[in-house]
C-alpha cells in the first residue's frame, strides 16, 4: 500500500497570503496524483489531477506541482472562500490512498 | 451532467448487513470505473472499492475484503455495495464516485453520500 503523508495538518493564512500544502508518497506514484477540496457538509471536489491540471471551475490561483513522491498544492493568494480541507490522493495503484488532509483556515 | 445518487444507508447493529446503491446518469456507464469512498465522522477520506462499469473487475481495501461486495447493474446504471458482518469502524458517510477515465484517473464526480451507522 502506498502511504500518502500530508503536511501541515492545519494551515492558518491571511487573505492574500500564499498557502502551500505538501504531500509525500511512500513510493513513486508517477503523475497519478490528485488534490481534492472539501467544504463542510459537502462531498469532495477534484481540484487538481495528474499533478498539475486544474479542474473546471477552479481559479488560476490554485496550482499543483511535483513528481514521483513529492507534491505540492499552492494557493497563490488565499481568499476567504478557500477555507476547506484539502486531500491528496494517489491513483497509480490499488488500494487507492488519500492523505490525511490539511485544513486551511483563513485568519 | 453527471449525477450520482446514493441510497440505502441506515442504522444497523454489529454483525448485520446493509446494501448501498448508487444511481448514475449523464455518462456512458459501461465505460466508467466507479468507486466507493467513505468518511468516518470528523475524519478523512478512505477509499473502499472500485469496479469497472462492466462489472468484470473489482478492487477492495483490505479492511473490507471478504465482507463487502461491489457490483453493477448495467440495465439500471447502478453500482451496489453489499456490506455484511458490519463493524463499528464501518460507521461512515459512504460516497459513490466516478473515476475520470475508463482506465482510472482521479474521481471527477461524487454523490452527496449515504450515512451508515453501526451501533448496538
Amino acid at each position: 500500500e502506498i502511504v500518502m503523508t500530508q503536511s501541515p495538518a492545519t494551515l492558518s493564512v491571511s487573505p492574500g497570503e500564499r498557502a502551500t500544502v505538501s504531500c509525500r508518497a511512500s513510493q513513486s506514484v508517477s503523475t497519478n496524483l490528485a488534490w481534492y477540496q472539501q467544504k463542510p457538509g459537502q462531498p469532495p471536489r477534484v481540484l487538481i489531477y495528474d499533478v498539475s491540471t486544474r479542474a473546471t471551475g477552479f481559479p488560476a490561483r490554485f496550482s499543483g506541482s511535483g513528481s514521483g513522491t513529492e507534491f505540492t498544492l499552492t494557493i497563490s493568494s488565499v481568499q476567504s472562500e478557500d477555507s476547506a480541507v484539502y486531500y491528496c490522493q494517489q491513483y497509480t495503484a490499488w488500494p487507492l490512498t488519500f492523505g490525511g488532509g490539511t485544513k486551511v483556515e483563513i485568519k | 451532467e453527471v449525477q450520482l445518487l446514493e441510497s440505502g444507508g441506515g442504522l444497523v447493529q454489529p454483525g448485520e448487513s446493509l446494501r448501498l446503491s448508487c444511481a448514475a446518469s449523464g455518462f456512458t456507464f459501461s465505460r466508467a470505473v466507479m468507486g466507493w469512498v467513505r468518511q468516518a465522522p470528523g475524519k478523512g477520506l478512505e477509499w473502499v472499492s472500485d469496479i469497472s462499469g462492466t462489472g468484470d473487475a473489482s478492487f477492495y481495501v483490505d479492511s473490507v475484503r471478504g465482507r463487502f461486495t461491489v457490483s453493477t447493474d448495467s440495465s439500471k446504471n447502478t453500482v451496489n455495495l453489499q456490506m455484511t458482518n458490519l463493524r463499528a469502524e464501518d460507521t461512515a458517510l459512504y460516497y459513490c464516485a466516478k473515476r475520470m477515465r475508463s482506465n482510472g484517473g482521479s474521481y471527477d464526480s461524487w454523490g452527496q453520500g449515504t450515512l451508515v451507522t453501526v451501533s448496538s
